[in-house]
């Protein structure tokens, strides 16, 4: 079955960096566009970064653009987000889900259990 | 960038009732690119509809999804107790950019 195993969370002081990796199974990776979706405390889901079958096209919300990193590891199944410049505003549980279609620029239909971010001095 | 307007923000039911979820764009967008969403406490999202009206894999039929215009609907028919939870709606646009509307609460009367 399809499974997605999101890692790295952790608190860290504004300003600092962060690597979160979401760890597939189940389906085969390559043929998937991925995303990052994130959802403050309290809060409604906010959509974050999108990545090609390939890493070679991403996408990001503008809340992240030049501070995010998106990329993938198709030969270990593995999808990453590096985090610099952190905010107290990026606190959040952060997922990792699969785009629905192998064409991409779709919904999401499966989503990984969540990991905690919590950015704070 | 499109905003997607989602109300009520709470709606009291109780098992057995219908339940009617609205999702209002603010530009036109291809129903195609329309989804719910269902979220439970300390969960993940799970994906209900999409497409508009196509259920995903595994929901049960007592879930649908309509459009009219930039007016989006998810209609439970009858409510079973595992369905109070938050739903949301969501929309792929250009840019290109994924944005989710800011949920509704179904929750128990």
């Amino acid at each position: 079955q399809v499974q997605l195993v999101e890692s790295g969370g952790d608190l860290v002081k504004p300003g600092g960096s962060l690597k979160l990796s979401c760890a597939a199974s189940g389906f085969t990776f390559s043929d998937y566009y991925m995303s990052w979706i994130r959802q403050p405390p309290g809060r409604g889901l906010e959509w974050v970064s999108y990545i090609s079958t390939t890493g070679t096209t991403v996408y990001y919300a503008d809340s992240v653009k030049g501070r995010f990193t998106i990329s993938r590891d198709n030969a270990k199944n593995s999808l990453y987000l590096q985090m610099n410049s952190l905010r107290a505003e990026d606190s959040a549980v952060y997922y990792c889900a699969r785009d629905k279609s192998r064409d991409g620029y779709s919904h999401f239909d499966y989503w990984g259990q969540g990991i905690p971010v919590t950015v704070s001095s | 960038e499109i905003v997607l307007t989602q109300s009520p923000g709470t709606l009291s039911l109780s098992p057995g009732e219908r339940a009617t979820l609205s999702c209002r764009t603010s530009q036109s967008v291809s129903s195609s690119y329309l989804a719910w969403y269902q979220q439970k406490p300390g969960q993940a999202p799970r994906l209900l509809i999409y497409g508009a009206s196509s259920r995903a894999t595994g929901i049960p039929d007592r879930f649908s999804g309509s459009e009219s215009g930039t007016h989006f609907t998810l209609t439970i028919s009858r409510l079973e107790p595992e369905d109070f939870a938050v739903y949301y709606c969501q929309q792929y646009g250009t840019s290109p950019t994924w944005t989710f509307g800011q949920g509704t609460k179904v929750e128990v009367k």
